[in-house]
């Protein structure tokens, strides 16, 4: 079993919604990454909290506006997404030590499709 | 930047044969590696992990890998593949960060791997 909680699993929107994903780790972990993957693609890093303060945006359109409300949840809130944003939604967490990174543990993913 | 080739986009095996599959990267000093493995629809369990010492690295589910610093290698292997071993592998290289920044992790393109009975 994941330790890495993602919910939903599946998501269907329509271009002018407003929807989010919510991830949730008990492992003690500091950083917190959402990494979106096409089909037949790998996976493609778009943000890192660490210590929940944003560290990296992978110049991610204004439509995906992430959320660390604390240290055990991370949140995507979708806006007005394209039919092309469809995809799976990793969330992962890593100890996201300082001058460390270790290893990440990824959830189930969330299975977005946009009408 | 850091970067991670796979060279077999898809790998078909018959169950019971043996398994390498191969992984090279490119960074400028030694990286952390790591395989990951995906089921169709899931996220990715993490095989195995090389981060310092010892070059051959034991993972689950039976696999190993070898870190091989003068090719810049880190291939996975198996001694016997069973059917559930059926998915999608995914090398990649963490960038040892300091500082107040941490790693990213890139992957590589990924390699299907089907077995058949």
């Amino acid at each position: 079993d994941t330790e890495v909680t993602q919910t939903p699993k599946h998501l269907v929107m329509g271009m002018t919604n407003k929807k989010s994903l919510k991830c949730e780790q008990h492992m003690g972990h500091r950083a917190m990454y959402w990494y979106k993957q096409k089909a037949k693609k790998p996976p493609e890093l778009m943000f890192v909290y660490s210590y929940e303060k944003l560290s990296i945006n992978e110049s991610v359109p204004s439509r995906f506006s992430p959320e660390c409300p604390n240290s055990s949840l991370l949140n995507l809130h979708l806006h007005a997404l394209q039919p092309e944003d469809s995809a799976l939604y990793l969330c992962a967490s890593s100890q996201g030590l300082q001058g460390y990174t270790g290893e990440l543990f990824f959830g189930e993913g969330s299975r977005l499709t946009v009408l | 930047a850091q970067s991670v080739t796979q060279p077999d986009i898809h790998i078909t095996v018959s169950e019971g044969a043996s398994l390498e599959l191969r992984c090279n990267y490119s960074y400028g000093a030694t990286p952390y590696l790591f395989w990951y493995v995906q089921s169709p629809g899931q996220g990715l369990q993490l095989l195995l992990k090389y981060f310092s010492g010892d070059t051959l690295v034991q993972g689950i589910k039976g696999f190993e890998a070898e870190f091989k610093r003068s090719q810049s290698s880190f291939n996975l292997r198996k001694p016997s593949v069973h059917w559930s071993d059926a998915a999608e592998y995914f090398c990649a290289v963490g960038v040892r960060a300091g500082g107040t920044s941490y790693g990213k992790l890139t992957f590589g393109q990924g390699t299907i791997l089907t077995v058949h009975p």
